[in-house]
């Protein structure tokens, strides 16, 4: 199975920053890497696909890079509303595999 | 717009089983693929099997295998994932998904299944 691994496990950051998660995968996965934005018990939410591609409704703030092993979720002006749990998951083979979170936090 | 629909949670006993069902709308589910996913408490997401469209043979991961049954029904619309043999470790929220090629777009409300003796 194919290994995700995001840092960091833990941010804290205040309304308006710019913040930066990363996702590792343990092979190559070309594009294939989704994000999730998770709030407290409710399910997962995607964000976005196939590495950079903005799901449908979601705010522009939102966007995704990288490709081969490395991937970056990047929230460009945080709001209030984006204080969540993110998960990465790879796409590419079955099974699916997701990383095991970056809780991020009000500063 | 999909909507899947699952069951309440549940109270099951070390050594029994469990039986979770979607009810999907909004979807033509006979061509819909279909996966369970659950997340133990703090914990990540984990796949647990899922099936392409209801022709087809479901796939397992390789840790529930033997463990889990995935089936369908067509003329309702409903999905169920079957988890026998319960240990402690199986506490999670189970969660039916949607999407095209192991990309989850609509989830389902998720099932709280708890293990107590």
């Amino acid at each position: 199975d194919i290994q995700m691994t995001q840092s960091p496990s833990s941010l804290s950051a205040s309304i308006g920053d710019r913040v930066t998660i990363t996702c590792r995968a343990s092979q190559t996965i070309s594009y294939s890497l989704n994000w999730y934005q998770q709030k407290p018990g409710k399910a997962p939410n995607l964000l976005i696909y196939a590495a950079s591609s903005l799901q449908s409704g979601v705010p522009s703030r939102f966007s995704g890079s990288g490709s081969g092993t490395d991937f970056t979720l990047t929230i460009s002006s945080l709001q209030p509303e984006d204080f969540a749990t993110y998960f990465c998951q790879q796409s590419y083979s079955t099974p699916p595999t997701f990383g095991q979170g970056t809780n991020l936090e009000i500063k | 717009q999909v909507q899947l629909e699952q069951s309440g949670a549940e109270v099951k006993k070390p050594g029994s089983s469990v039986k979770v069902s979607c009810k999907a709308s909004g979807v033509t589910f006979s061509t819909s693929a279909l996966s369970w996913v659950r997340q133990a408490p703090g914990q990540g997401p984990e796949w647990m099997g899922g099936i392409a469209s209801t022709f087809t043979t479901p796939t397992y991961a390789q840790k529930f295998q033997g463990r889990v049954t995935i089936s369908a029904d067509e003329s309702t619309s409903i999905a169920y994932m079957d988890l026998s043999s319960l240990g402690f470790e199986d506490t999670a929220v189970y969660y039916c998904a949607t999407g095209a090629t192991r990309t989850f777009d609509s989830w389902g409300q998720g099932t709280l299944v708890t293990v107590s003796s």
